[in-house]
């Protein structure tokens, strides 16, 4: 399967745990983004990384949340102190950039965070 | 500030009879536009998208969006829904370098036998 695999795809943990979540873009993809979906809503936009930088946070980006993509490759999003509000599905999305056009994102299937 | 509004929150039809999903948008500058489907507990799969050209688009299961600047509508059409279609839709709205999408509420797709 060559397309955006996320891990875990399920996640239940108590509130003020620290939880990570990983994403494996397309492997030519130079853009990874992450994006969180609460029930009944459409995705909302977290951050994006060309390569390994990060270029852009949103406001929703919380001093608890902390992405990563060392050497341009897979992502990682870690929520410290977890909070019953940052119950959602998140998920990770690759494109391939050229130039200045961004290509279509192709998304994984999600992980789902339940804090109980 | 960019904003997607899908009017219908819920819409169902029986299964043979056609579809047409709204979506309108609001975006500065040259808007890409795109729409994607959800099935319950996954991820998002790209049906088409429009960047720029004809504005009537086809996308993959018989979909296709026509792009309307004056009224700032992209909205989805299919001539005859299959109860496989059920599902929830996204219409989304990025800039010339997609960094970042701006999705919609979405509408839910429920197909009566």
């Amino acid at each position: 399967d060559t397309g955006v695999s996320q891990d875990p795809r399920h996640k239940i943990t108590k509130r003020g745990q620290n939880v990570t979540f990983r994403c494996d873009p397309i492997s030519e993809h130079n853009r990874l983004y992450w994006y969180r979906q609460t029930l009944g809503q459409g995705p909302e936009f977290l951050t994006y990384f060309q390569n390994e930088a990060q270029l852009e946070k949103s406001r929703l980006l919380s001093d608890r949340f902390s992405a990563e993509r060392p050497k341009g490759s897979f992502s990682t999003l870690e929520i410290q102190r977890t909070e019953q509000g940052d119950s959602a599905m998140y998920l990770c999305a690759s494109s391939l950039s050229l130039g200045t056009e961004g290509g279509e994102a192709f998304f994984g299937q999600g992980t789902r965070l339940t804090v109980v | 500030a960019q904003s997607v509004t899908q009017p219908d929150i819920h819409i169902t039809v029986s299964e043979g009879a056609s579809l047409e999903l709204r979506c309108n948008y609001s975006y500065g500058a040259t808007p890409y536009l795109f729409w994607y489907v959800q099935s319950p507990g996954q991820g998002l799969q790209l049906l088409l998208k429009y960047f720029s050209g004809d504005t009537l688009v086809q996308g993959i299961k018989g979909f296709e969006a026509e792009f309307k600047r004056s009224q700032s509508s992209f909205n989805l059409r299919k001539p005859s829904v299959h109860w496989s279609d059920a599902a929830e839709y996204f219409c989304a709205v990025g800039g010339k370098g997609a960094q970042k999408l701006v999705f919609g509420q979405g509408t839910r797709l429920t197909i009566n036998p």
